[in-house]
């Protein structure tokens, strides 16, 4: 079945450091694909998304691109700030499929100032 | 601009006794949907709905039931509580069926 992986956290980096979250998939029709996140004590927002290939969704400095051929949709940022530290979790919702949405584990960043 | 609004935020019961967990949202928004989230398993989908009168179930739906009688509230219901849905349970809606966009602040339950 349809699934996301996400690289295991916590990812602990320094305050103006490059990121990136790495986030592969599986499934078996025409992905949309997500990236949330979640600020402690808080439920989730939607950060960006990308609903085919080679898209790239982008909000607040981040971005992350749909890579069909790598099945990948990676979140990177160029300048972390300590306000970045938060939950980040990956997902997809699979229209070829039963278009249900599917997150993966949840990464956590921790940046220091 | 209330959002999504989830009552209570916290809540102790006993095994067996049952409890529903609101959900009320000031969007219009068609799409509704229930997860629960545990530590190191993300968020898994137990309801949703795509409107009044339309629900469905998601990945986890065992022990959990919904309605969806108006486009404001989506409730969910545990009937028979047990320690396995100790969680911390989210609401989410949408203008996009299965495109979760606005969440609630969360409920966390425990069962003893």
């Amino acid at each position: 079945g349809d699934s996301v992986t996400q690289m295991e956290g916590p990812v602990t980096l320094s305050e103006e450091a490059f990121l990136t979250i790495n986030c592969t998939y599986t499934a078996t029709g025409y992905p949309s694909l997500f990236w949330y996140v979640q600020y402690p004590g808080e439920g989730l927002q939607l950060l960006l998304k990308a609903t085919k290939a080679d898209d790239k969704g982008s909000n607040k400095g981040f971005e992350a691109t749909y890579r069909k051929e790598t099945t990948s949709f990676h979140l990177e940022k160029g300048s972390v700030q300590v306000s970045d530290s938060a939950v980040y979790f990956c997902a997809l919702s699979d229209r070829g499929r039963d278009d249900k949405i599917i997150f993966g584990k949840g990464t956590r960043l921790h940046i220091l100032p | 601009n209330a959002g999504v609004t989830q009552t209570p935020k916290f809540q102790v019961l006993k095994t067996g006794q049952s409890m529903t967990l609101q959900c009320a949202q000031d969007m219009n928004h068609e799409y509704m949907s229930w997860y629960r989230q545990d530590p190191g398993m993300g968020l898994r989908l137990i309801h949703y709905s795509v409107g009044a009168g339309i629900t469905d179930q998601g990945e986890v739906p065992n022990g959990y039931n919904v309605s969806r009688s108006t486009t404001e509230d989506f409730p969910l219901r545990l009937l028979s509580a047990a320690p396995s849905q100790t969680s911390v349970y989210f609401c989410a809606t949408g203008q996009e069926s299965n495109q979760p966009q606005h969440f609630g602040d969360g409920t966390r339950l425990s069962i003893l």
